[in-house]
């Protein structure tokens, strides 16, 4: 299994670009995240999904979109880039059968810088 | 009050010694607490989650859990340099979802 996997790794955009970050996962896991981490910060939900047609805010959503087609792909959208959404971006998933805990697997993460 | 707190660090440890790291959290509710360690530049992975009261061992690493002072804890006994890494404290709130802390940077000196 490849896990979590994004793309791209590294992207510079300038402002009011747009782009979409990919996030594709292959445990069949039902749950999926987008988190943002800050340098010297932790991470921060942006959007999560529990199943394909699904989707939620979390605690920092503005100025991006998601949306949740298949189970395997979760993307993130950013429609009109600013430099504040420079940041690292993380997709998670998660299996979340019902128990009260849960692993969220991480994927190697997507280094956007907007200038 | 933020959702969940730690010590930013960096905390330096000599090799061989017990790291402790430590965590609080606002959300009485809260049942799921989680370790997560992210060595720079690359995503965080999974050390261990506690549910219950008490101590959890596994390996080298001990998690504590103390529900009523709100607190959790991680301890790393026998600290190599390859434990320098920031240690992310997340815990489950009522919505479901992971609240990160802000993570403690953890340096062993040989």
């Amino acid at each position: 299994n490849a896990g979590v996997t994004q793309t791209p790794k590294f992207r510079i955009l300038k402002i009011g670009q747009s782009m979409t970050l990919q996030c594709t996962q292959d445990m069949n896991h039902n749950y999926m995240y987008w988190y943002r981490q800050d340098p010297g910060m932790g991470l921060k939900l942006i959007y999560y999904s529990v199943g394909a047609g699904i989707t939620d805010k979390g605690e920092v959503p503005n100025g991006y979109n998601v949306s949740r087609s298949t189970t395997e792909d979760f993307p993130l959208r950013l429609e009109l880039a600013a430099p504040s959404q420079t940041s690292v971006y993380f997709c998670a998933s998660s299996h979340r059968a019902g128990a009260s805990t849960d692993t969220q697997y991480f994927g190697p993460g997507t280094r956007l810088t907007v200038l | 009050q933020k959702e969940v707190e730690q010590n930013s660090g960096p905390l330096s440890v000599p090799e061989g010694a017990i790291a402790s790291l430590n965590c609080t959290y606002s959300d009485r509710g809260s049942q799921s607490f989680f370790w997560y360690r992210q060595y720079s530049g690359k995503s965080p992975e999974l050390i261990m989650f506690i549910y219950s009261n008490g101590d959890k061992e596994d390996g080298r690493f001990t998690a504590q859990l103390n529900k009523a002072s709100q607190y959790v804890s991680l301890l790393i006994r026998d600290s190599q340099p390859s434990d320098s890494a920031t240690y992310l404290c997340a815990v489950v709130t009522g919505a479901n979802n992971l609240f990160f802390g802000t993570g403690t940077r953890l340096t062993v000196i040989p």
